[in-house]
């Protein structure tokens, strides 16, 4: 059964600073990764999704690298904003099957 | 496009009660997906519809069932509501092993 963890569970940063969501898994035999953005009382916002193949995808601020091998991903967001405040979830693909993590819980002070 | 259309929004149920809950997606994707979100959990996979015409066991489909009506339209019952089923529910749809893009929720309370 594939497990997914992410750390920290919660994260407060300064605005301007960079941050580094990780997310770990077990089997790495997975088709993707995708990471989400979750607003409080909202439904799921998908941000980036990575291929089995890839080791990384990119948009705006936003870059996820992959190590398949070690069963990792990290999501760095880059110079962050009050408007990046949310809760944020990665998810592997296992025969078409996501399996999320408990997400972090992102705060960025003005 | 709407995109991915649950309802309700919100409900609340005695126990024991029945009720279906409805997710539509107008993206023409193939799979179909639900899933429930408790506090301090993941995202858990109820049920999921690969194609139109079959549907198959997630990780908690216990006290659940699920139809796939056509392409466009999946929907998940509830037979007798329990207070263990008070959770958010989220309907997704995807391009088989692609991305996945999720509903707004519906948020059910078991009393």
């Amino acid at each position: 059964k594939q497990e997914v963890t992410q750390i920290p569970a919660a994260l407060s940063v300064p605005e301007g600073e960079n941050l580094v969501l990780n997310c770990s898994f077990t089997d790495s035999a997975i088709y993707n990764l995708q990471w989400f953005r979750q607003d409080p009382g909202k439904g799921l916002t998908s941000l980036l999704l990575i291929q089995s193949s890839q080791r990384e995808q990119t948009s705006g601020r936003l870059n996820a690298s992959l190590d398949k091998s070690s069963g990792r991903s990290t999501l760095y967001i880059a110079a962050s904003q009050p408007g990046d405040s949310a809760t944020y979830l990665c998810a592997v693909e296992n025969d078409y099957k996501l399996s999320f993590g408990a997400g972090t819980t992102v705060t960025v002070r003005a | 496009n709407a995109g991915v259309t649950q309802t309700p929004k919100f409900q609340v149920l005695k126990t024991g009660q029945s009720m279906t809950l409805q997710c539509a997606q107008d993206m023409n994707h193939n799979s179909m997906y639900w899933y429930r979100q408790d506090p301090g959990m993941g995202l858990r996979l109820i049920y999921y519809s690969a194609s139109e015409g079959t549907t198959d066991k997630g990780e908690v489909p216990n006290g659940y069932n699920v139809s796939r009506l056509n392409k466009r339209e999946f929907s998940l019952r509830l037979e007798s509501a329990a207070p263990s089923q008070t959770s958010v529910y989220f309907c997704a749809s995807s391009f088989s092993a692609y991305e996945q893009y999720f509903g707004p929720g519906t948020r059910l309370t078991v009393t």
